[in-house]
């Protein structure tokens, strides 16, 4: 696609539950990054990829908390045994490659997934 | 580990006029980008314009610039001629460029509103 696509865009969910979350990057991007964004909150770094590896998970705030990536494309985030804390909009960007080139490096963010926990 | 902050949680500007929103950051590296990003209500982050810190002109795109002041660690928006679709959540943020991969750092985000 044109875009980074998030499905879904929204999701209900009961306290306990698991959910997925899914983000295709732009064809041909190596570097995947997932964020939280809690209500009226700044975006806060879940994990980033570089192909199917995640050299970087370290803003994963609990081992409720899984992120895989596939073929080097799509990508899910994964909670375990959802809490009332986990609701939020999760987002996803994806970036060309990860390195200190800027044309290279720009993010672009998907729509988001916004999760709520009841 | 670096932080950026935004100290004004909302802010107003009526349409045409010009409106400033407040980023500072801090760091210890020398070589780094900043960004600004819009977020309407779609959700989706936008990218409105970016700075090199080791370029020393302040970065421009169109109705939107920056006042990079690197001494003061401070990274600041101007929005002039202000539309009603300027109307969103803005973040600054920060990147490294000595980390491969390295993440964006956000502020809190400025909540600006344009009035008829």
């Amino acid at each position: 696609g044109a875009g980074v696509s998030q499905s879904p865009s929204n999701k209900v969910t009961e306290k306990g539950k698991d959910v997925e979350l899914r983000c295709d990057p732009i064809s041909g991007h190596t570097a995947l990054y997932w964020y939280r964004q809690s209500l009226g909150q700044g975006l806060e770094f879940l994990i980033y990829f570089q192909g199917n590896s995640a050299p970087d998970k370290s803003g994963l705030p609990s081992d409720r908390f899984s992120a895989e990536r596939t073929g080097g494309s799509v990508s899910t985030l994964t909670i375990q045994r959802t809490q009332q804390e986990d609701s939020a909009v999760y987002l996803c960007a994806s970036s060309l490659r990860a390195g200190t080139g800027t044309l290279n490096t720009e993010a672009f963010f998907g729509q988001g997934t916004r999760l709520t926990v009841v | 580990a670096q932080t950026v902050t935004q100290s004004q949680p909302e802010m107003s500007v009526q349409e045409a006029e010009t409106v400033t929103l407040s980023c500072t950051y801090d760091t210890s590296e020398s070589d780094y980008y900043l960004f600004w990003y819009k977020q309407p209500p779609s959700r989706q982050m936008i990218l409105v314009i970016r700075q090199e810190a080791y370029k020393q002109q302040n970065a421009t795109e169109n109705r939107f610039s920056v006042n990079f002041q690197k001494a003061a660690k401070s990274f600041s928006l101007k929005i002039s001629d202000s539309q009603l679709g300027d109307a969103a959540m803005y973040f600054c943020a920060y990147r490294s460029k000595e980390t491969s991969g390295s993440r964006l750092t956000f502020g809190e985000g400025t909540q600006l509103t344009v009035n008829p």
